[in-house]
């Protein structure tokens, strides 16, 4: 079981914009400002997309975008494209155990 | 070309050693925290070990603490796990990964990973 809870699947339509939720405690994503999401194309090793809940590195595109309410951390994809889909995972620093945890991961359909 | 390449993967008996490496190049490799992460098959992410820009300090995941040391070396632009006492729960591909600043927990840069299989 994964420290931090994600959903299993989410789908959307091209064009349309859909949130990826990541839910971890205030020993982890609640209690630090350092989230990070990451996108993994089928067979391909994983990309970040966000670090430090909301910042993108350079060439990412800013349809990708990350926001932190208490315990629950979110990625929002705009403007759905198909080259959009694939797993995404969200990680945190976590103060006990071991020092970055992930989520389960995410599978994203682009209908 | 800014790059992370690894190595040394394959399938290894229960109880036995792997030497993991991951050469780095079109970056200066010595100003970089380092990072492991494995993902077992059709599973998700999970960090296993993490090293500062001269070696120590270094960090582990409870999973493998104590079996699996990391290293550097700076001279040759590489980065190291030594993988002991393998599990078959061990068997992941593993991926080496750049950590973009030092008080930093994300990894900007990966490899394409190596893939370690633990069976008899």
């Amino acid at each position: 079981q994964s420290a931090l809870t994600q959903p299993a699947s989410v789908s959307g339509s091209p064009g349309q914009s859909i949130t990826i939720s990541c839910t971890g405690t205030s020993s982890d994503l609640g209690g630090y400002n350092y989230v990070s999401w990451y996108q993994q194309r089928p067979g391909k090793a994983p990309k970040l997309l966000i670090h430090e809940v909301s910042n993108r590195p350079s060439g990412v595109s800013k349809r990708f975008s990350g926001s932190k309410s208490g315990n629950t951390a979110s990625l929002t994809i705009s403007g759905l494209q198909a080259e959009d889909e694939g797993d995404y995972y969200c990680s945190s620093y976590s103060a006990i155990n071991t020092l970055v945890v992930f989520g389960g991961g995410t599978k994203l359909t682009v209908l | 070309q800014v790059r992370l390449e690894e190595s040394g993967g394959g399938l290894v008996k229960p109880g036995g050693s792997l030497r993991l490496s991951c050469a780095a190049s079109g970056f200066t490799f010595s100003d970089y925290y380092m990072g492991w992460i494995r993902q077992a098959p059709g599973k998700g992410l999970e960090w296993i070990s993490y090293i500062s820009t001269r070696g120590s300090p270094v960090y582990y995941a409870d999973s493998v603490k104590g079996r699996f040391p990391i290293s550097r070396d700076n001279a040759k632009n590489s980065l190291f796990l030594q993988m002991n006492n393998l599990r078959a729960e061990d068997t992941a591909i593993y991926y080496c990964a750049r950590v973009p600043y030092s008080s930093s927990w994300s990894f900007e840069l990966w490899g394409q990973g190596t893939l370690v299989t633990v069976s008899s």
